[in-house]
């Protein structure tokens, strides 16, 4: 079956870039999903489709797609953003839906 | 607005059973698939089973296929997750998700109710 494949932990300062990668074989060639999950929260999706934002969602959150490796990145970092991150996909060979095991993003 | 609200989850013997349910409101819930999707205590988000919008389709991941039914009432507004031969490692948050036809996203998520499978 498909894996994505998540760096566990990422930290950044406020202000500054995170990004945030997944990886997966010729991921490039899927459309990427991204999700926000607060402490004791349900996931928010934050970007779909590689790089389109749900409506709500702040620009300073983007995405890219290329290749074997899709990234999240938040710009101008804040303390809310302090959260877990997963990538999804949809796996067409197997009619299952995909999700990375998520990276914890923490603030500095 | 967009509710998805799970309920039934509780303590259960491995072996037993328990259903799920989730109960929709704000959409055409009809026009929609829906998903079941898992969190284990500490560990990361698995997708669980999948209904079409007219429950002409379902799938599930290989950990529950053979053990859990997904069915739907569209004239409810209802998902349901049937669980059977529980297992301790079926212990998680079980949440519903809003699936989106287009780029297959999960666009609105239910808050989960937890299943803790334990004698």
């Amino acid at each position: 079956s498909y894996v994505l494949t998540q760096t566990p932990s990422a930290s950044v300062a406020p202000g500054q870039t995170a990004r945030i990668i997944c990886g997966g074989n010729n991921i490039g060639g899927k459309s990427v999903n991204w999700y926000q999950q607060g402490p004791g929260q349900a996931p928010v999706l934050v970007v779909y489709d590689d790089d389109d934002r749900p409506s709500g969602i702040p620009e300073r959150f983007s995405g890219s797609n290329s290749e074997n490796t899709a990234t999240l990145t938040i710009s101008r970092v804040e303390a809310g953003d302090e959260a877990d991150y997963y990538c999804q996909v949809w796996d067409s060979r197997s009619d299952q839906w995909v999700f990375g095991g998520g990276t914890k993003l923490t603030v500095l | 607005q967009v509710q998805l609200v799970e309920s039934g989850g509780h303590l259960v013997k491995p072996g037993g059973s328990l259903r799920l349910s989730c109960a929709a409101s704000g959409f055409i819930f009809g026009d929609y698939y829906m998903s079941w999707i898992r969190q284990a205590p500490g560990k990361g988000l698995e997708w669980v089973s999948y209904i079409s919008h007219s429950s002409g389709h379902t799938n599930y991941a290989d950990s529950v296929k053979g053990r859990f039914t997904i069915s739907r009432d569209n004239a409810k507004n209802s998902l349901y997750l049937q669980m059977n031969s529980l297992r301790a490692e079926d212990t998680a948050v079980y949440y519903c998700a809003r699936g989106v036809v287009t780029f297959n996203q999960f666009d609105y998520w239910g808050q989960g109710t937890l299943v803790t499978v334990s004698s």
